[in-house]
């Protein structure tokens, strides 16, 4: 089974720079995946880490440690339509995607 | 039809009555899933299907029964539907099962069961 833990609530000020912190516990990892959900949509996708290190995409960058069980995902220069929730979720094996209950992130004028 | 749809958007269901839930979608893809979504505990992967006329169970299968007769369906079945099945269930699909298959999620639909 999987135990995924990221922070409930962030708060941040237009402009800036956050980071979302995201552990897990797996048997068979295979992959970890970053989704934006703003309220009453659906998710979207934002990243994919298989491998160690940080993978750039404009102003979002996510991190993978394997060895650690932790991955983060950083927002940059921060802009009002960034507020929403972001979802960590975790592969393992072929298909089941395990989700983390999402870090909903207030972006502050 | 572009992506993946559902329908009804929204649907107040009595306890005991059987309802299903509609996901359609168009990009051909291999793998659809149907996951609930309720506060504080992320989305729990319901069932799923790797391909046409084979079905998997997930996290949470109890209550719930899909099928996929073709590549383009996937309906959610509740038999007989209770209050702790009030939450918004998203259908989504990726083109195959593992490796680097982004999953596309439909735009939901919000049950309340009375």
């Amino acid at each position: 089974g999987q135990n995924i833990d990221q922070p409930t609530e962030m708060t941040a000020t237009e402009g800036a720079i956050v980071q979302i912190n995201c552990t897990y516990q797996t048997s068979g990892f295979n992959g970890l995946f970053w989704y934006q959900q703003h309220a009453g949509e659906a998710p979207t996708f934002l990243s994919y880490n298989v491998l160690d290190g940080l993978e750039e995409k404009g102003r979002f960058s996510s991190f993978l440690s394997r060895s650690k069980g932790y991955s983060y995902l950083l927002l940059k220069e921060l802009q009002m339509k960034d507020s929403a929730s972001y979802l960590c979720a975790v592969r393992e094996g072929d298909y089941k995607l395990s989700f983390g209950a999402g870090t909903t992130v207030t972006v502050r004028a | 039809i572009a992506g993946i749809t559902q329908a009804p958007t929204s649907q107040i269901l009595a306890a005991g009555r059987r309802m299903t839930l509609r996901c359609t979608q168009d990009m051909r893809h291999n793998a659809m899933y149907w996951y609930r979504q309720d506060l504080g505990l992320g989305l729990r992967l319901i069932h799923y299907s790797n391909t046409a006329g084979t079905t998997g169970k997930g996290e949470v299968p109890d209550g719930y029964s899909v099928s996929r007769a073709n590549t383009d369906d996937f309906p959610l079945t509740l038999a007989s539907a209770v209050p702790s099945q009030t939450s918004v269930y998203f259908c989504a699909s990726s083109p195959g099962l593992a490796g680097y298959n982004e999953q596309f999620f439909g735009p939901g639909t919000r049950l309340t069961v009375l």
